[in-house]
């Protein structure tokens, strides 16, 4: 029963760099979402999913790119890394009408 | 303007004691939920317990038990008998109705410390 798996667990990369931090459900949830954590600061959106094919921006969009070409994976694309996105990246998925959202273990990630 | 707000950053309490924790919440959305999620020095989010906005009795999961407020805008988890694995921080979260898709609001969590 593996839920959210999300991949690496840990990432350095260097200023400019770009990578994807991949997610991956076997609930068969139509929700996914990114967030990133930062001390002090809580959880914050950076997109989301309502179902394959459709994304939209949450609160921290810029800097980030996704897609959903299938239900199972959301994955997470830094363009350009910067220090700035230094975080602990969250995925989460849900099916709809308020149920909770089951979060992946989390990405540290680190810019250099 | 902040939608979710933990005004406590930090708490202590005794093992075995209970204690609360603060939420509280802006919408003018009628339909909305309410969810507290622990997260252990390990990093992972733990759900803890839900609340809609329609809900006629206070949410309660075993040790957890949410005091709805609604006209206060209120939240607050309240733990009873305190573990030393209840050490973590909470974190309180609005689920928001926009265009037809849902979206998660958290607050800044709260670190609750269970002295021995």
């Amino acid at each position: 029963n593996a839920g959210v798996t999300q991949t690496p667990k840990f990432q350095v990369l260097k200023t400019g760099q770009s990578m994807t931090l991949q997610c991956a459900q076997d609930m068969n949830h139509e929700y996914m979402s990114w967030y990133r954590q930062d001390p002090g600061m809580g959880l914050r959106l950076i997109h989301y999913s309502v179902g394959a094919g459709i994304t939209d921006q949450g609160e921290v969009p810029n800097g980030y790119n996704v897609s959903r070409s299938t239900t199972e994976d959301f994955p997470l694309r830094l363009l350009s890394a910067a220090p700035s996105q230094t975080s602990v990246y969250f995925c989460a998925s849900s099916t709809p009408r308020g149920q909770p959202q089951h979060f992946g273990d989390g990405t540290r990630l680190s810019i250099l | 303007a902040q939608k979710i707000t933990q005004t406590q950053p930090g708490m202590f309490v005794q093992e075995k004691e209970a204690v609360t924790l603060d939420c509280t919440y802006d919408t003018s959305d009628p339909s909305y939920g309410l969810f507290w999620y622990k997260q252990p020095s390990s990093g992972e989010m733990i759900f803890l317990i839900y609340q809609g906005s329609y809900d006629q009795q206070n949410a309660t999961e075993g040790r957890y038990s949410l005091n709805f407020q609604k006209a206060r805008k209120s939240a607050n988890l309240v733990i009873s008998a305190s573990q030393l694995g209840d050490s973590a921080m909470y974190f309180c979260a609005m689920r928001e109705l926009q265009g037809g898709s849902e979206k998660l609001v958290f607050g800044k969590g709260t670190k609750l410390t269970v002295n021995p």
